[in-house]
This record gives C-alpha cells, structure tokens and sequence, in this order.
C-alpha cells in the first residue's frame, strides 16, 4: 500500500460546479497536510495547509482533515476555469522535512 | 515576488553531457530539495539540504550531484545524463527552525536530452 492515495483523474466539471479532490494516507505519524496546485509547466503552488483534523476554509477552497480515518479533502466551490490545474495532496510527520506526495489529479473546468 | 527561483526555465543537454540546474531563494530558509518530476507522476525527492548537511535518497542515481555554497544557492549536477532523466525539476525550500512548515517550490527547470 503506497503511503499516500489520490484518486485517479483527469475530472472535468462546467464552471460553477462544486469539485470535490480526495487522498487517504496509510502513515498515522502524518501530522500536517498540504495542498499543492500546478499548472501545466509550472512548479506547485500551495494551496492549503493544515495541522489537525477539521476544515480550513479559505475563499472558494475548503480543506478537510479526518485523522481517524485518514481521509483528506479539498472542495473548490463555484469553480472557474482558471481552477484547471493539477492537484497535488501532500503529507509529513511531525519533526520530518519530507512530504509525500499523491500522484495528483488533472482537473478541468469547462467554460 | 517570486521566492524560489530556478534557472534556467528550459534546458536541453546531450546524452551524456554534464548539465547544472541551479536555483536560488530569497526566504533565507534553511533547508533546501531536488525533486525530479516526470509527466503526470508526483514530485520524486532526489535530495535534500539542512543547512549544510547533505541528506541522499537511497534510490537516487550516483549521477546526480548536489552543491550548496551558501543559504540562498543550491545547484543539481547531473554528471552524464540518459535519456531517462528528461523530466522536470523541481528546487523547493523550507524553514525546518519553524515547525513543521510547507514546502515553496519554485517553478522547475525542464530538462530534455538530445
């Protein structure tokens, strides 16, 4: 079981649809969640960031964080076609430098 | 502003001709990463900085190559690279002193080989 899971792509949605992005993590000592978005050719651009289990809201963006079932989420409501982007999940434990990256999803939004 | 900064933004080398990437930053953090990213796959960590202190990843190729003169510099040496090392790649920065941080990416440097 790789450490970190996102679901597999590309989603196409119309603009204005609400897209919901999901990983799972298999690591219980993963302490702090991110958020990563990129562009085609471009370096990732983070997004969210979050440290406990909740939501963190932030504009249209929506971060969820569920330790107990090791479930993390990103909602993009209203999205717009400037969304279209891939997006990546990333974990780390406490004390770690290092993140482990979901494979990433390929959104589109559709005008 | 940007904050990590790569250079350049596109290379093309020859198979088996050394290559340099470098990148700089401006947010005078004290660790710094190479990853390599290839077309819709996640960031692969190649290597990473503390301050001096260089830390390999088991499964990176002796081919790869790091140098961190200073804070704000660090350079990707590729010794003789193979067709299989076109990719993207990717120099990121955190503040290890300031818990546990996210990772600034700058925007990557695309390497082809000829």
């Amino acid at each position: 079981q790789k450490e970190v899971e996102q679901d597999p792509g590309p989603l196409s949605v119309p603009e204005g649809a609400i897209v919901s992005l999901n990983c799972t993590y298999s690591n219980s000592a993963f302490q702090y969640f991110m958020w990563y978005r990129q562009y085609s050719r471009k370096g990732p651009e983070l997004l969210m960031y979050t440290y406990s289990s909740g939501n963190k809201e932030d504009g249209r963006f929506t971060a969820q964080v569920d330790k107990s079932s090791k479930y993390i989420s990103l909602f993009i409501r209203d999205s717009q076609p400037s969304d279209s982007a891939t997006y990546l999940c990333a974990t780390g434990g406490s004390g770690s430098e290092k993140l482990v990256f979901g494979k990433g999803m390929k959104l589109t939004v559709n005008p | 502003d940007a904050m990590v900064i790569q250079n350049p933004r596109y290379q093309v080398t020859q198979f088996g001709k050394p290559v340099t990437l470098s990148c700089s930053q401006t947010l005078n953090h004290n660790v710094m990463y190479w990853y390599q990213q290839k077309s819709s796959q996640a960031p692969k960590l190649l290597f990473h900085y503390y301050d001096k202190d260089f830390n390999n990843e088991a499964d990176t190729p002796d081919n790869f190559q790091s140098r961190r003169p200073n804070t704000s510099f660090c350079f990707l040496d590729i010794r003789s690279p193979g067709l299989g090392d076109a990719a993207m790649y990717l120099c990121a920065t955190t503040d290890r002193d300031s818990g546990n941080q996210p990772q600034h990416f700058g925007d990557g440097t695309r390497l082809s080989i000829l």
